[in-house]
Parts: C-alpha cells; sequence; structure tokens
C-alpha cells in the first residue's frame, strides 16, 4: 500500500497571506495525484487532479505541482473561505489512498 | 445538475449487515467509474471499495476485503455497497463518489450516510 504523507498537520495563516502544503507518496504515483478541500460538516470538494490540473470551478489561486513522490498545493492569496482540511489522494495503484490532511486555520 | 444521494445509514449491532445506495443523475451513469469513501468521526478520509463502469471489475481496501461487496446497476443509475460482518471500527459517514472512466479521483461527491455500528 502506498503512504501518502501530509505536512505540516496544521498551517495557520492570515487572509491574503500564500499557503503552501506538501504531500509524499512513499513511492512514485506519477502524476495520479489529486486535492480535495473539506469544510466541516460538508463533503470533500475536487480542486487538482493529475497533479497539476484544476477542476471545473476551482479559482486560479490554487494551483498543484509535483511528480513521482513529492507534490505541493498552494494557494496564492487566501480568503476566508479557504480555511479548511485539505487532502491529498494518489490513484496510481491499488487500494487507493489518503493522506492524513492538511488543516488550514487563520492565524 | 450532477448529484449522488446516498441512502441506507443507520445504527447496527456488530456482526450485523447494512446496504448502503447511491442514486446517480444528471449524467450518463454508465460512463463512470465509481467509489465509496469513509470518514470516521474526527478522522480523515479512507477509501472503501470500487467500481467500473460496467461493473466488471471491483476493489477493495484490505480492511473490508471479504466484508463489502461493491455493484453497480446501469439501468438503475444506482451504486450499492453492502457491508457484512460490520464492526465498530466501521462507524464512518460513508460518501459516494463519481470517478472518471477509468481515472479513480474523486470528482464529484454525495453528501454522504451515517453509518453507526454499536450494541
Amino acid at each position: 500500500e502506498i503512504v501518502m504523507t501530509q505536512s505540516p498537520a496544521t498551517l495557520s495563516v492570515s487572509p491574503g497571506e500564500g499557503a503552501t502544503l506538501s504531500c509524499r507518496a512513499s513511492q512514485s504515483v506519477s502524476s495520479n495525484l489529486a486535492w480535495y478541500q473539506q469544510k466541516p460538516g460538508q463533503a470533500p470538494r475536487l480542486l487538482i487532479y493529475g497533479a497539476s490540473t484544476r477542476a471545473t470551478g476551482i479559482p486560479a489561486r490554487f494551483s498543484g505541482s509535483g511528480s513521482g513522490t513529492e507534490f505541493t498545493l498552494t494557494i496564492s492569496s487566501l480568503q476566508s473561505e479557504d480555511f479548511a482540511v485539505y487532502y491529498c489522494q494518489q490513484y496510481n495503484n491499488w487500494p487507493l489512498t489518503f493522506g492524513g490532511g492538511t488543516k488550514v486555520e487563520i492565524k | 445538475e450532477v448529484q449522488l444521494l446516498e441512502s441506507g445509514g443507520g445504527l447496527v449491532q456488530p456482526g450485523g449487515s447494512l446496504r448502503l445506495s447511491c442514486a446517480a443523475s444528471g449524467f450518463t451513469f454508465s460512463n463512470y467509474a465509481m467509489s465509496w469513501v469513509r470518514q470516521a468521526p474526527g478522522m480523515g478520509l479512507a477509501w472503501v471499495s470500487g467500481i467500473s463502469t460496467s461493473g466488471g471489475d471491483t476493489f477493495f481496501a484490505d480492511s473490508v476485503k471479504g466484508r463489502f461487496t461493491i455493484s453497480r446497476d446501469n439501468s438503475k443509475n444506482m451504486l450499492y455497497l453492502q457491508m457484512n460482518s460490520l464492526r465498530a471500527e466501521d462507524t464512518a459517514v460513508y460518501y459516494c463518489a463519481r470517478n472518471t472512466g477509468t481515472a479513480y479521483y474523486m470528482a464529484v461527491w454525495g453528501e454522504g450516510t451515517t453509518v453507526t455500528v454499536s450494541s
């Protein structure tokens, strides 16, 4: 099983600042990596797939990069609605696996 | 509008069974692979099971292999998860998710249904 490790577990950021979230795979997943956002009491929402392709309707301030084992989600200027938990997920190998999540909180 | 609506959750005793359903609408269901993902209280996301467009290929997390079965009825636009021999650690919100034709990222999510396994 591929283990996905996200860091940091919690990120404290002021509105308007940028944020960089990391996701590491225990073995290569090529570019088969997705990012999701989840707010309390809500279902997750797809942000990025293919490591760097924004899903439909996702603002340009969200960007993804990386391949192989190292991936990054960057939020260029945090808006109030961006404070949430973010998960990465690999879909290169079975079983599919998620990272443990990064909580982005207001500083 | 693309929609996924889960149902069938509830309280069940350890060792019991439950069948979850997911009604899909707003898209050509038979063109998409589908998955179930769960989230235990206060925890992160965990993929449970996936099924190909035709239903010919099914995939399971090790934690549920041999206990859970996934199936679909493309004529009814329905996805199912049959859960047997339930354990306390199966307690979670269960989400139905639409994948793509062949790539298993979760492009669309339902609102989830809650399963509680307790005596």
